[in-house]
Order: structure tokens, then C-alpha cells, then sequence
């Protein structure tokens, strides 16, 4: 799984938290993404990076950042967390060939 | 940003039917991946086309992508209870964001 981690794996919070979720990889890849899993909406792309602190926005990015200060480690942020944000997240590296997923971290926002 | 339309939604095939799940795009790809997801899990890499007209196989699953590099389909043949899931096409566009298609999600009777 090219040694992608997500934490945390769960995570229950309060409206108008904020809420930081990591991604971590041991490999160095240059490409790291951020998305959302809904029921009826695959996979949206809401930030990715292509180095280290550089990032764009992908189609779902409103309420979320992202900062990448290190290659291994790529965080989203969800700066005042609101019940629409309550999802499934999933990070993701890509290589030229294929990109490999993280476990996942499921969020409820109540 | 790269729209890419993933049919059927939803299949639900008895088991030792085939199976097929299509994805277009408006413009002209550079390639397109396919991955399969399990419930409750992450997705998994299956398969790249990069080829026009290219057709691979692994087993029971033919991944073709079209001619003018604007459609690629995933077909099963014979489904088993372990081809249950669901099935996603992604692409790169020139800007490395990496979308996925909405997911086409299958469901084998046994």
C-alpha cells in the first residue's frame, strides 16, 4: 500500500470545531490527494499537492485546507467542521502509474 | 475540471452473469485508470489504459479503451461473489488533478 497511513482512522466532533486529519507516507511520492467519499458521489477531489508546499484546489475544496510542509505528510483541515463535512476521507498518492489509497478516516460531524 | 460520466449507477447481477460499467469523458484522455473498491474498504488499483483502442485482460475482467481516447469499459464475465464491489474509472488531467468517476457499484446474487 506503499506505506500510506491516515489518522485518525475515526473521529466524532462538534460543529464549529476544527478539525485536522494527517496523511502520512514513507515513500516520498511527489503527488498526495484529499478526498471525500459520499454515498452517491464517488470519490471528490477536494485539495491535492504536487511538493512540497505546493497545493491547488480540487472540486469540492470550500471549508477545507490543506498544508504540506513535509513530503511524508499532507494535512487537511477542516476549519470550523460543519454536519455537511461528515463523510468518509480518504488520502491518496500517485505514481506514474497508479495511485494507492489510504484505509480511510470516517468523520461525523454532530 | 475533467468531467468523466461513470454508468450504470448500480448493477445487480445473479451470479455467473456478466457485467459492464462504462465510463466517457467529453474531451480526449491521455489515459484512464480503473480501480475496485470493496465495501468498507479502500480503493485498489486494478488496471491502466494508455493505448488508443487498447484492450487488456486479467482473468475474468477485459478493460478496453476506446478510439478516440474519450471511453473505456470494464466488462466481468461470468460475475462471482467476489467481484462484489465497486467499480471506479479515474483520470489525470494536464493540471495532475486525478478525478474519479462517480463509481458504478455491482451486487452479486448468489
Amino acid at each position: 500500500d506503499a506505506g500510506i497511513t491516515q489518522s485518525p482512522r475515526h473521529k466524532v466532533t462538534e460543529t464549529g470545531t476544527p478539525v485536522t486529519l494527517r496523511c502520512h507516507q514513507t515513500e516520498n511520492h511527489r503527488y498526495m490527494y484529499w478526498y471525500r467519499q459520499d454515498p452517491g458521489h464517488g470519490l471528490r477531489l477536494i485539495h491535492y499537492s504536487y511538493g512540497v508546499k505546493d497545493t491547488d484546489k480540487g472540486e469540492v475544496s470550500d471549508g477545507y485546507s490543506v498544508s504540506r510542509s513535509k513530503t511524508e505528510d499532507f494535512l487537511l483541515t477542516l476549519e470550523s467542521a460543519t454536519s455537511s463535512q461528515t463523510s468518509v476521507y480518504f488520502c491518496a498518492i500517485r505514481t506514474d502509474t497508479e495511485a494507492f489509497f489510504g484505509q480511510g478516516t470516517r468523520l461525523t460531524v454532530v | 475540471g475533467q468531467q468523466v460520466m461513470q454508468i450504470p449507477q448500480y448493477q445487480h447481477v445473479q451470479e455467473g452473469e456478466d457485467f459492464t460499467t462504462y465510463c466517457n469523458s467529453s474531451t480526449t484522455l491521455s489515459n484512464i485508470q480503473w480501480y475496485k473498491q470493496r465495501p468498507g474498504g479502500h480503493p485498489v488499483f486494478l488496471i491502466q489504459l494508455v493505448k488508443s483502442g487498447e484492450v487488456k485482460k486479467q482473468k475474468r475482467l477485459t478493460f478496453q479503451f476506446g478510439e478516440a481516447k474519450k471511453n473505456s469499459s470494464l466488462h466481468i464475465t461470468a460475475t462471482q461473489t467476489t467481484d462484489v464491489g465497486t467499480y471506479f474509472c479515474a483520470v489525470l488531467d494536464d493540471f495532475n488533478k486525478f478525478y474519479f468517476g462517480s463509481g458504478t457499484k455491482l451486487n452479486v446474487k448468489p
